[in-house]
């Protein structure tokens, strides 16, 4: 897999929009693109993922450029539970269930 | 639907020992992953299994080893254990192998402590 690059950690304000980076300029044409995050003393979740094409969901949506060399998390309005560990992660879609973790993004949401 | 459930929750080990770790899948998944994450690092892959056998290893050496039941619940074994084995071990559990998606459910994790 991939390997991708993240900010050590990010403050938000509550709220507002929370905008997480990712660098991922190796990825592969067949590698897509996932979010999981880690709440404190929990296990990771899944958040969302994609290949090419901008994706949203409930919790958040996805941004990825045209060269998908990075992509964007966007939490759009952060509440104080949204604070965790925010992981970008690259996977082939045939990789079953290893993912490869970095050492993510530390979100702060702040009142 | 019941999520990832892991058994126990905190364990202390001494240097040597052995230890077992239990979980069991979410209903209907039959794929079970093992990670361990060391205090302030991401999870690390294991293995996993499908069907009841290794389907995919990581960097962990022999001493490691797993087990699924024909229920898809699993067990992680840890001989000989080493301090630098103290860590959080997280299952995850995910629908079958073929029509995987990436999307994993993560249980609470086994806090593992050796002195």
């Amino acid at each position: 897999d991939a390997k991708t690059t993240q900010p050590t950690s990010m403050d938000c304000a509550e709220g507002r929009a929370a905008n997480l980076p990712c660098n991922h300029s190796t990825i592969s044409g067949n590698e897509y693109v996932y979010w999981y995050r880690q709440i404190h003393s929990q296990g990771p979740q899944y958040i969302i993922h994609g290949l090419k094409n901008n994706e949203t969901n409930e919790m958040a949506s996805l941004i990825i450029t045209e060269d998908r060399k990075s992509s964007t998390l966007i939490l759009p309005h952060a509440t104080l539970r949204d604070t965790a560990v925010y992981y970008c992660i690259v996977r082939a879609h045939n990789a079953g269930n290893m993912l490869t973790f970095g050492g993510g993004t530390r979100l702060m949401v702040k009142p | 639907e019941t999520g990832v459930t892991q058994s126990p929750t905190h364990l202390i080990k001494t240097r040597g020992q052995q230890v077992t770790l239990r979980c069991s899948s979410q209903s209907g998944h039959n794929t079970v992953s093992w990670y361990q994450q060391a205090l302030g690092q991401g999870p690390q892959f294991i293995f996993q299994y499908y069907r009841e056998e290794e389907n995919g290893r990581g960097n962990f050496p022999p001493r490691f080893s797993g087990l699924q039941f024909p229920n898809y619940s699993s067990e992680l074994n840890v001989n000989a254990l080493e301090l630098d084995d103290s860590a959080l071990y997280l299952c995850a559990s995910s629908p079958s192998l073929a029509r995987n998606t990436g999307e994993l459910f993560f249980g609470e994790g086994s806090r593992l402590t050796v002195l």
